[in-house]
């Protein structure tokens, strides 16, 4: 089955530097890749995704790259901020409901 | 909208006693999920249902787990009997009807305790 690897687990960065986070999939029949963003106490929530006819995504200060020969998808971030620091969560799925999640990654933008 | 629905927050329970985790998804929603949380194995999709039928249950433990959807506003998830390592955060999520690539909205999770 579908296996979902990202790293870092933790993440470190100050205020105004970009912070990176990559995942790599197993499965190549995988076509859509959603990333969550979960805050101390809260459910996860969508802040971008993308789909395997697509190379790189962009919303503001958040962009996703999507590297399919190689099987590995990355979110970058922008001029963090503190409301930044969060656990974010990558994920793919064959077009189904049912998606894999990675482990997750703390990023914590210090002040 | 409130969202999705999850009750209770908190839940703390001893080991072999019964426990209902409840959901009401956002209205429209057709796909609900339950989701668990662990800091071992991460987020887990256990059971998803879609018009209120189970589509896929894989996910599900062992037997000791039952999830049921009477209709298209609620949902609960059961576990009996209850173990310690059945603690964790338990997560409904809904989406709206379309494709596999339809953002999923969680609720805020039950936190289960099983002393």
């Amino acid at each position: 089955g579908e296996n979902v690897e990202q790293h870092p687990s933790t993440l470190s960065v100050q205020e105004g530097d970009s912070a990176v986070i990559k995942c790599t999939y197993s499965d190549s029949a995988s076509n859509y890749f959603p990333w969550y963003k979960q805050e101390l106490g809260k459910g996860p929530q969508l802040i971008i995704d993308i789909r395997s006819n697509v190379g790189e995504k962009k919303d503001q200060r958040i962009a996703v790259t999507l590297n399919k020969t190689a099987k590995h998808f990355s979110l970058h971030i922008t001029e963090t901020q503190p409301e930044d620091s969060a656990v974010y969560f990558c994920a793919a799925s064959k077009g189904t409901y049912k998606y894999i999640f990675g482990t997750g990654t703390r990023l914590k933008v210090l002040a | 909208d409130a969202g999705v629905i999850q009750s209770p927050r908190h839940e703390v329970t001893e080991m072999g006693q019964e426990v209902t985790l409840r959901c009401k998804p956002i209205s429209g929603h057709d796909y609900l999920f339950w989701y668990r949380q662990t800091m071992m194995r991460g987020l887990e999709l256990l059971i998803y249902f879609n018009n209120n039928v189970p589509i896929d249950d894989s996910g599900m433990p062992e037997d000791r787990f039952s999830a049921k959807m009477p209709n298209a506003s609620f949902s609960t998830l059961k576990i009996q009997p209850s173990e310690p390592r059945d603690s964790a955060v338990y997560f409904c999520a809904s989406s709206p009807p379309g494709g596999g690539s339809n953002e999923q909205y969680f609720g805020p999770g039950t936190r289960l305790t099983v002393t």
